[in-house]
């Protein structure tokens, strides 16, 4: 069974621009988490969705968006990029409904804002 | 102050030794993940705890939900253990959201 993918794997953007990124889960996973990495804070939670229902979400700002299509993928989007928002953006897929259930990883895309 | 605090922020061990990495969580929680990431960014779910005690290999988890604790175990380490280790505390708030721990970096000299 093919892992988590997500892509791109890099991304490099300037202040002001937005971008989606992509996440595909393990095929019959039905939950997709999003995360964000960064030096500073750490792993936070973005959001999760579930059967095209976003379920739960982290405290971030309107500018992070997100959706979930009707074969389980993902994308998120970040509108008007700031230099904070530099960060590894990491997706996870589950079975059921994301955090009750072992969660499995993507790689990542890195993103980084100039 | 973090929901999730965890220690020590940085280990460094000798090839075989016997591992503890602490999590002390001060909201109410209904389960603890123990996640492993590598360099590179990679991240792997290790354990889900709601109560007692799990063992996977060499790795053993517990949790004590009394005293809002849980300790991750490595037995018999090897150099291949070299990685971050993060505990998320699963809230139970109106919609679940997991608060993650700061992360340990485990260094395991041969």
């Amino acid at each position: 069974k093919a892992g988590v993918t997500q892509t791109p794997r890099y991304l490099i953007k300037t202040r002001g621009q937005q971008v989606t990124l992509s996440c595909s889960p393990i095929s019959g996973h039905r939950s997709v988490s999003w995360y964000q990495q960064t030096p500073g804070q750490g792993l936070q939670f973005l959001f999760e969705y579930f059967s095209e229902t976003q379920r739960n979400k982290g405290n971030f700002p309107g500018r992070f968006s997100g959706r979930q299509f009707s074969n389980s993928r993902s994308e998120m989007n970040v509108s008007t990029l700031e230099l904070g928002d530099s960060a590894l953006y990491l997706c996870a897929s589950s079975w059921g409904q994301g955090n009750y259930n072992e969660q499995f990883f993507g790689p990542g895309t890195r993103l980084t804002v100039l | 102050k973090n929901e999730v605090e965890q220690s020590p922020q940085n280990l460094t061990a000798q090839e075989g030794e016997f591992i503890t990495i602490n999590c002390s969580y001060s909201v109410g929680i209904s389960a603890l993940h123990w996640l492993q990431q590598h360099p590179g960014g990679g991240i792997v779910s290790l354990f889900m705890l709601s109560s007692g005690k799990k063992k996977h290999g060499r790795l053993i988890a517990t949790i004590n939900i009394q005293e809002k604790h849980s300790s991750l175990h490595i037995t018999a380490s090897h150099p291949r253990d070299s990685a971050v280790y993060i505990c998320a505390a699963l809230r139970k708030l109106a919609g679940n959201q997991f608060y993650f721990g700061t992360g340990t970096s485990l260094t395991v000299i041969p």
